[in-house]
């Protein structure tokens, strides 16, 4: 079946730049969670969702970054006035559950110049 | 959340076994162990998870001793194809989504 689907793929922003990231989880699962991962680094957690409810946003770096998932299914990460320093991969995750494993998408390499 | 600690590479020969050691000395008693595999340009991906002894999948094997202090994570008879990062996680499941990976161990098999 269809795994986690991430948008756009590549997306390069110039310093000051908004810009919105799109995640689709797979269908019917509850949870989603964003990810921030630096070059040679492992993930780090930026945010969760339950259904539309974003139980916990502690890993957002700054109020620049913003995320949505208003009807419990698609879920947008955004980052206003872009730096240099946002430049990662943002990745997306779903489950069932907040107990159960997490699937992963392909993430967005996002590149701010 | 317990600390993990791995290698920060590997290599092996393609048929060979390999084993990446983790440590966790602070694991909590609720925390369950799990390992994830991420290839270039792609998000990470579940490989096993284990509790306690050992769990066996078709993928690999994890091997936990009796204080679960650490954890070992066991390849069979690799492939050029499981040239990755491994990651060893500890956590009482994703709940609330703080999953902490730390760098990972690079694994490289060579022909």
């Amino acid at each position: 079946g269809a795994g986690v689907s991430q948008s756009p793929r590549y997306k390069v922003a110039k310093r000051g730049q908004d810009v919105a990231l799109r995640c689709d989880p797979i269908s019917g699962h509850v949870s989603l969670f964003w990810y921030q991962q630096a070059l040679g680094q492992g993930p780090e957690f930026l945010t969760y969702f339950q259904n539309e409810a974003q139980l916990d946003k502690s890993g957002l770096p700054s109020d620049r970054f913003f995320a949505e998932r208003p009807e419990g299914s698609v879920s947008t990460l955004k980052i206003q006035r872009t730096q240099q320093e946002d430049s990662a991969v943002y990745l997306c995750a779903s489950s069932w559950d907040p107990l159960e494993t997490l699937h992963f998408g392909n993430g967005t390499r996002l590149t701010v110049t | 959340l317990a600390k993990t600690t791995q290698p920060v590479s590997m290599d092996s020969y393609e048929g060979q076994e390999v084993n990446i050691t983790c440590s966790h000395n602070n694991i909590a008693t609720n925390d369950y162990i799990t390992w994830y595999q991420q290839f270039p340009s792609q998000g990470p991906r579940f490989i096993i998870q284990g509790y306690k002894t050992k769990v066996t999948n078709e993928v690999a094997s994890l091997f936990i001793p009796a204080d679960r202090k650490s954890s070992t994570l066991s390849l069979p008879r690799v492939s050029l194809s499981d040239t990755a990062v491994y990651y060893c996680l500890v956590g009482d499941g994703p709940q609330g989504g703080k999953l902490i990976f730390g760098q990972g161990t690079e694994l490289s098999v060579k022909p």
